[in-house]
Parts: C-alpha cells; sequence; structure tokens
C-alpha cells in the first residue's frame, strides 16, 4: 500500500536554527498538508497546498513557516528560527480528495528544541 | 467557530464486546466527518469518512452514523479485539476548509 514517508524521524534542535523537515507523498495526490500535534495535544492544522500554492493556512503557520515542493516528490516544511514552543510532531498528510477520501499521513518527525 | 468534543476518559470494553465512541460538534454541520485511529508516536490512520447526506457507513467491523440534528457521530467496533486499542480521532472540516480535530477517545479492549 503506498505510503507518506517522512523523514527525520526526530530532529533535535538548537532554539533559533532553521530546521526543515522532509515530507515524500503518495505519487499520485494532488492535496499535501502538514499538520502539528505537541505532546498530549489536539492535531493542529498548520497549511495545506494544492497546485503548487499554498491554499490554505493557520494562524500558526506565522512568516516563520515555509513550504515548497521543489520537485514532483518533495514537500518539505521549514521553520526559520526555531522557538522552544514549536516543539512538537509533526505529520505530513496527502489525499486525491478531501471531499470523497481521507488523508494519508506520514509517521510523523518528532521535533525537540532545546 | 467550530468546536468537536470527544469523550477525554478512557474507554474500556471486554472484548468480543461492542464498542461505541461519540463525536460531538458545535456549530453548523460540516459536508463530512472522518474518523482516524491513531497509536501511540504515529501518525493518524484513515478509517471512515461519512457525508452529510449519508446516515451509515460500513467497512468490515466498523460503522461510523452521522446525525447531523444531533450534531453527533457515532462510531462503533463491533466482536472488539486487543488490537483495536487505540486513540480514535474525529476530524471534520470547518468554514476555512481546515480539518479541525477532536482530541480522541482512548479505547482500551481487554482480553
Amino acid at each position: 500500500e503506498p505510503e507518506v514517508t517522512q523523514t527525520p524521524s526526530h530532529q533535535v534542535t538548537q532554539m533559533g536554527q532553521e530546521v526543515i523537515l522532509r515530507c515524500v507523498p503518495i505519487s499520485n495526490h494532488l492535496y499535501f498538508y502538514w499538520y502539528r500535534q505537541i505532546l498530549g495535544q489536539k492535531v493542529e492544522f498548520l497549511v495545506s497546498f494544492y497546485n503548487n500554492e499554498i491554499s490554505e493556512k493557520s494562524e500558526i503557520f506565522d512568516d516563520q513557516f515555509s513550504v515548497e515542493r521543489p520537485d514532483g516528490s518533495n514537500f518539505t516544511l521549514k521553520i526559520r528560527s526555531t522557538k522552544l514552543e514549536d516543539s512538537a510532531m509533526y505529520f505530513c498528510a496527502s489525499t486525491t480528495d478531501q471531499i470523497f477520501y481521507g488523508y494519508t499521513f506520514g509517521s510523523g518527525t518528532r521535533l525537540t528544541v532545546v | 467557530s467550530q468546536k468537536i468534543e470527544q469523550n477525554s476518559e478512557a474507554l474500556n470494553i471486554q472484548e468480543g464486546k461492542t464498542a461505541t465512541l461519540t463525536c460531538n460538534y458545535t456549530n453548523y454541520s460540516p459536508a463530512y466527518l472522518q474518523w482516524y485511529r491513531q497509536d501511540p508516536g504515529r501518525g493518524p490512520v484513515f478509517l471512515l469518512l461519512i457525508r452529510e447526506n449519508e446516515k451509515e457507513k460500513r467497512k468490515e467491523r466498523l460503522k461510523v452514523t452521522f446525525d447531523t440534528t444531533l450534531k453527533q457521530s457515532l462510531f462503533h467496533i463491533t466482536a472488539s479485539q486487543p488490537a483495536d486499542s487505540a486513540t480514535y480521532l474525529c476530524a471534520l472540516e470547518d468554514s476555512n476548509y481546515q480539518l479541525i480535530w477532536g482530541a480522541g477517545t482512548k479505547l482500551i479492549i481487554k482480553p
């Protein structure tokens, strides 16, 4: 069964450093997403991406965040200057049509900012 | 804004029985509602999607209902097994086309 692949599985970074989280969505999917989940809390929407541009973003997704699909397969989330409160699991997801099908999530990247 | 409520307490069910989990929302009825399973340290796994014009959806031992009058969805697992133990999440799209999530209900199936 096709999978969404995320790397790295765990990233430790110092506060103020830039991090790039990487995702390879399922190849025939059209819609791509980033979500985060702080330990013990709800899954939170960050951003959706379609047709090579951001379609929706949440209040969490401020100027410190950016996404990119540099080629036909990778989808990245960049955090420019990490803060302690950015520590969370970051999940990438993709779907072919969100109205008829659910989302396929990756296993996540656990980001720890120290 | 739209809010989702799921039972925050863990649900303990004897193996072989039917587990029923509840998802309530507060505002307008979404076009569709989704249920996911999440295991510790893992990403959510999609289980079922039900649209507003559907009353019920089934997949193997799983059944989801959607009552737009009550603003509620019920998720049932019949003939439950210890391997069904996980956290089950309800999610729906808000007015900004963003998927919002319940906190999840932890289900424990005891042998």
